[in-house]
């Protein structure tokens, strides 16, 4: 079974601050696809990054940022620099690779605030 | 069309009623998902066409719902003698393939339908 843990519900930070979401997932199957969402208050759902189970190398976007690592099942979002526009819920998300169906996350509600 | 497309985008409907929700997918996307979204918690999966072929109903979660895709585009989730439950957001998301669910673009989804069951 797939399982995805965003332990963090609430995060508030002070515009200019980084922060780092943390995401913990579990899965049997050696070859998995990890994705992160940003859902704003409009209430879509944002596509930020997928990340195969191959590579493990880190990636940065602007001030988006995330660390993958296999050693501890975590894919790790940190936002540097935070603006108020950075406010929203954020899900954390698997696909595993003979499966069709994503497992989110509970998110977690990023508030940035001046 | 550019993006997928969910109507209506709110429904409030009686408790007992049946209600249709609408999901038109990114113009050529093979696949198409349906997940259902409580307040608080991340989207679930419901269930996935490929073409107008269901591959996928383990999510629905009992017989009042049901989904269909007749002619591979358009697709339509019902449920019916709708229960308070049932109120979420619903949420569809389409892909150019199965394949493509995985890529760097993952699926698109829409803006969702919110249901509110009284």
């Amino acid at each position: 079974a797939q399982k995805v843990t965003q332990a963090q519900t609430e995060i508030s930070v002070v515009e200019k601050e980084d922060v780092t979401l943390d995401c913990v997932y579990e899965t049997r199957d050696t070859t998995y696809y990890l994705f992160w969402y940003k859902q704003p208050p409009s209430g879509e759902l944002v596509f930020l990054i997928r990340r195969n189970s191959f590579d493990e190398q880190n990636e940065i976007s602007g001030r988006y940022s995330w660390n993958f690592q296999k050693s501890t099942s975590s894919f790790n979002f940190t936002i540097t620099a935070s603006q108020v526009v950075d406010s929203a819920v954020y899900f954390c998300a698997l696909l595993t690779g003979g499966g069709n169906k994503l497992t989110f996350g509970t998110g977690t509600q990023l508030k940035v605030e001046l | 069309g550019a993006g997928v497309s969910q109507s209506p985008r709110y429904k409030v409907t009686k408790r007992g009623q049946d209600v249709a929700l609408r999901c038109d997918p990114i113009s050529g996307h093979v696949s198409l998902y349906w997940y259902r979204q409580a307040l608080g918690q991340g989207p679930e999966f419901l269930t996935y066409f490929n073409y107008e072929a269901q591959q996928d109903k383990s999510g629905l979660p009992n017989d009042r719902f049901s989904a269909e895709r007749p002619e591979g585009s358009i697709s339509t989730l019902t449920i019916q003698r709708t229960e308070q439950r049932d109120s979420a957001m619903y949420r569809c998301a389409s892909s150019l393939a199965v394949a493509d669910s995985r890529s760097n673009y993952g699926y698109t989804f829409g803006s969702g339908t919110r249901l509110t069951v009284v």
